[in-house]
């Protein structure tokens, strides 16, 4: 159980356009999601949470308007870079907590990530 | 403020052989969650085993156990018996239970490479 889908795996898209990716929770429903970068052997760094029928939290340093998250429903959240540029090239993952669990043990399942490399 | 700190950027073991993985942490808070989790080179986070700070016992999963030392405030990760499929980066994390978010830290990771 607690499979999380991330779509697409990989995009390859041209400087100025936008770049829709989906999370998904398969067997749960997800009270928050969250959305990561990661570059180069490096950490994870968290974008945003994102809470479902709520406006997303957004951490210090992430531009609102270049990176929309919509999280319609408790099984959905979606990442939109907009007007994507080379440096916003990067790996992108999502994560999912599962509704009722408490809190402290309140595990992310994660997906298994979108490879963005902007032209 | 709260850390996770990962000492080792990498480390190499014999198939078969155990290795623990260091993680320490800071935090204020007398409640929280310790999270391990491995990320092979194809980039998905897995899941591996969660240590609650009240838990008296130290957490195991099949091959993973955590030694936690609540005392020091560490929470190495121990794999025994390694296989050649455990070569990957493992992060370790951190989640506040008393934070208004369900935010996790994470530390830089450790990058395992197991050797036949």
């Amino acid at each position: 159980g607690a499979v999380v889908s991330q779509h697409p795996s990989w995009v390859i898209c041209k400087s100025g356009t936008s770049v829709k990716i989906e999370c998904r929770s398969l067997d749960f429903q997800a009270t928050t999601m969250f959305w990561y970068r990661q570059f180069p052997k490096q950490s994870l760094m968290l974008m945003a949470t994102s809470n479902e029928g709520s406006k997303a939290t957004y951490e210090q340093g992430v531009e609102k308007d270049k990176f929309l998250i919509n999280h319609a429903s408790l099984t959905l959240s979606t990442l939109t870079v907009t007007s994507a540029h080379p440096e916003d090239s990067s790996f992108y993952i999502c994560s999912a907590s599962q509704v009722g669990q408490m809190l402290a043990k309140n595990i992310q399942y994660f997906g298994a990530g979108t490879r963005l490399s902007v032209l | 403020a709260q850390k996770i700190t990962q000492t080792q950027p990498g480390m190499f073991v014999q198939e078969k052989e155990a290795v623990t993985l260091d993680c320490t942490y800071d935090t204020s808070d007398p409640s929280y969650g310790l999270f391990w989790y491995k990320q092979p080179s194809s980039g998905e986070m897995i899941f591996l085993i969660y240590q609650g700070s009240y838990d008296q016992q130290n957490a195991t999963e099949g091959r993973y156990s955590l030694n936690f030392q609540k005392a020091r405030k560490s929470a190495n990760l121990v794999i025994s018996a390694s296989q050649l499929g455990d070569s990957a980066m493992y992060f370790c994390a951190m989640r506040e239970r008393g934070g208004a978010t369900n935010k996790l830290i994470f530390g830089t990771g450790t990058l395992l490479a197991v050797q036949p």
